[in-house]
């Protein structure tokens, strides 16, 4: 089965800070990946995905990925972030029907 | 659309209580999800239906927890009995397929005292 990896568990940084968030995925055929950010007390929502083609997707609020298959990688990139972009990160990949989660990310932005 | 919705928000119930959670999904999705999340253990996947049917119901912990879905438009999580160790957000998220993107509902808190 295929698993996520995220790589830091906590990230903290100051507004205007570039950001970027590791994710390693363990499969190596034909992968469909997605990022997820959850505000504090709120549910999951979708922030970018990737099934094919371009493999830099653009996602909400400024944020974009890189698909990198030689790397089995998916990081996520923001160039500048925002206090209100505080929010745990969760990269995952489906598998058989079902979508594998990793760890996640908690990023704290200060002002 | 309302998006999905979950119930109860929030639950408080004792140790060996029996605790249902309920789940609409969003209108025309005919993918479901349970999923839980924890501190020590993150997002875990329960369970998944596809069609009213259940697909994958090897992340459920025990027989303890049991899950319906007697129709396209509701479904349930069951644990009985509780355990402390049961105390999570339980979310469930549904998809118009089952490799789509996933629209999750607000969570029902639990704890188990």
């Amino acid at each position: 089965a295929q698993s996520v990896s995220q790589h830091n568990h906590h990230v903290i940084l100051s507004e205007a800070a570039s950001l970027e968030l590791g994710c390693n995925y363990s499969y190596g055929g034909t992968v469909n990946l997605f990022w997820y950010v959850q505000y504090p007390g709120q549910h999951l929502q979708l922030l970018l995905k990737y099934f094919s083609g371009d493999p830099l997707v653009k996602g909400i609020k400024g944020f974009e990925a890189e698909f990198i298959k030689s790397k089995f990688s998916f990081n996520l990139r923001k160039p500048s972030v925002q206090w209100s972009d505080t929010a745990e990160y969760f990269c995952a990949t489906d598998s058989w029907g079902k979508l594998q989660f990793g760890a996640g990310t908690q990023v704290v932005v200060t002002p | 659309d309302a998006g999905v919705i979950q119930s109860p928000r929030h639950e408080v119930t004792e140790m060996g209580q029996e605790v249902t959670l309920r789940c609409k999904p969003i209108s025309g999705h005919n993918s479901l999800f349970w999923y839980r999340q924890t501190m020590m253990r993150g997002l875990e996947l329960l369970i998944y239906f596809n069609n009213n049917v259940p697909i994958d119901d090897s992340g459920m912990p025990e027989d303890r927890f049991s899950a319906k879905m007697p129709n396209a438009s509701f479904s349930t999580l069951k644990i009985q009995p509780s355990e402390p160790r049961d105390s999570a957000v339980y979310f469930c998220a549904s998809s118009y397929t089952v490799t789509g993107e996933l629209f999750f509902g607000e969570g029902s808190r639990l704890t188990v005292l």
